[in-house]
């Protein structure tokens, strides 16, 4: 079945960095797009950025553009979301999730994984 | 950004009832229009795409329908297991977008 785990979150200091994994399995995980999705304590979903099956396309939330990257490793079955000029803004439960298909639009998140915590704090 | 708008952003019920939760899209977004519900602590998961596609194992008394730029959700006989908060998300153009959630809890 499709696994999804989200690891590398934690508390770190405004204007910092911080590089999120999301370990992959039980599917073809270089078939598919994939997506980043955040949640602020106690708010509704971000999505934040995809990532096309053969990492050609990139797309961000304006809130991010610029600070954030998605990439991905086939060989290692992985995303990451690299995050930079963290704000506090930034502090949420991000998910990693699996596209229904390769990506390239009209396209959505379909399997998430647990999430993990980035709190941004002074 | 296509903006989409939920209504109510919090509903009570009890078993049986009949519920709808609806959600606007600020403009034209064809029928890409996803369903998600989420109980707490939880991830989000996936009951429904384009519209009125039910995910595989996801209960019968789940739908949804569309009027213009209006979709609806509609559980038809609501089950304890079902309190939890749903989101409509549309993803016919960048950035995807998501509704501002509804949450559904016990009358």
């Amino acid at each position: 079945q499709v696994k999804l785990v989200e690891s590398g979150g934690g508390v770190v200091q405004p204007g910092t960095s911080l590089r999120l994994s999301c370990a992959a399995s039980g599917f073809s995980f270089s078939s598919y797009a994939l997506h980043w999705v955040r949640q602020a304590p106690g708010k509704g979903l971000e999505w934040v950025a995809d990532i096309s099956y053969d990492a050609r396309n990139e797309y961000y939330a304006d809130s991010v553009r610029g600070r954030f990257t998605i990439s991905r490793d086939d060989f290692k079955n992985t995303l990451y979301l690299q995050m930079s000029g963290l704000r506090v803004e930034d502090t949420a439960v991000y998910y990693c999730a699996r596209d229904e298909g390769g990506g390239y639009g009209y396209s959505y998140p379909e399997y998430w994984g647990q999430g993990t915590l980035v709190t941004v704090s002074s | 950004a296509i903006r989409m708008t939920q209504s109510p952003s919090s509903l009570s019920a009890s078993t049986g009832d009949r519920v709808n939760i609806t959600c606007r899209a600020s403009q034209d977004i064809n029928h890409y229009l996803a369903w998600y519900q989420q109980k707490p602590g939880k991830a989000p998961k996936l009951l429904i795409y384009t519209v009125s596609t039910l995910v595989s194992g996801v209960p019968s008394r789940f739908s949804g329908s569309a009027s213009g730029t209006d979709f609806t959700l509609t559980i038809s006989c609501l089950q304890s297991e079902d309190l939890a908060t749903y989101y409509c998300q549309q993803y016919y153009g960048y950035p995807i977008t998501f509704g501002q959630g509804t949450r559904l809890d016990t009358k």
